[in-house]
């Protein structure tokens, strides 16, 4: 596609139960990020991606939260046993090889709501 | 760790110049990026400063000096579109680390 598609694009769900939100990066990008942003507040890092391996995992904020990506294109993100302050926008970005001109595309982002 | 700090408001009238400004407390990264994003939509890339001193793209221009550890985005001839969040981020190893972020209201 043109850009950073993500679904669902709003997702509701009860506490304690698992969510999956799944990005599909441009096509040939191969540096895929997940990114959190909660009401007001500035993007926080989860999860970096370079192909289908993940080199850098240092801001996933428990052992609740998982990522994985196949076929170095589409990636998914858990959450299991989802909690109140889980509720964020859970933004995917994706860059052509690596961050060395400073830019991002990202996708408009899954709204998470726990209630 | 990384450390940028952004002002959380700032506004501004129409057809005038504004800056926003980006101090932080780190090292090692690579350069300073600028990034808009409207309410609701997805953050959108805007400037990179690698290098110390002045980039210009159109009405918007970035800053950075290492020494001072501080860098700026300039936007000129202020349209009521610009009204948006602005962040900046640092780029670390192979992320980029973000600022709270500054909200910008333009006035007519």
């Amino acid at each position: 596609g043109a850009g950073v598609s993500q679904s669902p694009s709003n997702k509701v769900t009860e506490k304690g139960k698992d969510v999956e939100l799944r990005c599909d990066p441009i096509s040939g990008h191969t540096a895929l990020y997940w990114y959190r942003q909660s009401l007001g507040q500035g993007l926080e890092f989860l999860i970096y991606f370079q192909g289908n391996s993940a080199p850098d995992k240092s801001g996933l904020p428990s052992d609740r939260f998982s990522a994985e990506r196949t076929g170095g294109s589409v990636s998914t993100l858990t959450i299991q046993r989802t909690q109140q302050e889980d509720s964020a926008v859970y933004l995917c970005a994706s860059t052509e090889l690596h961050t060395g001109t400073g830019e991002l595309f990202f996708g408009e982002g899954s709204r998470l709501t726990v209630l | 760790g990384q450390s940028l700090e952004q002002p959380s408001e700032v506004t501004a009238v129409e057809g005038a110049i504004v800056q926003m400004n980006c101090t932080y407390q780190t090292s090692g990264f690579y350069g300073l990026s600028w990034y808009q994003q409207h309410d609701g939509g997805a953050p959108t890339f805007l400037s990179y400063n690698a290098l110390d001193g002045l980039e210009e793209t159109g009405r918007f221009s970035s800053f950075l000096s290492r020494s001072d550890s501080y860098g700026y985005l300039l936007l000129q001839e202020l349209q009521m579109k610009d009204s948006a969040s602005y962040f900046c981020a640092v780029t670390y190893g192979n992320k980029l680390v973000f600022g709270a972020g500054t909200i910008l209201r333009v006035k007519s």
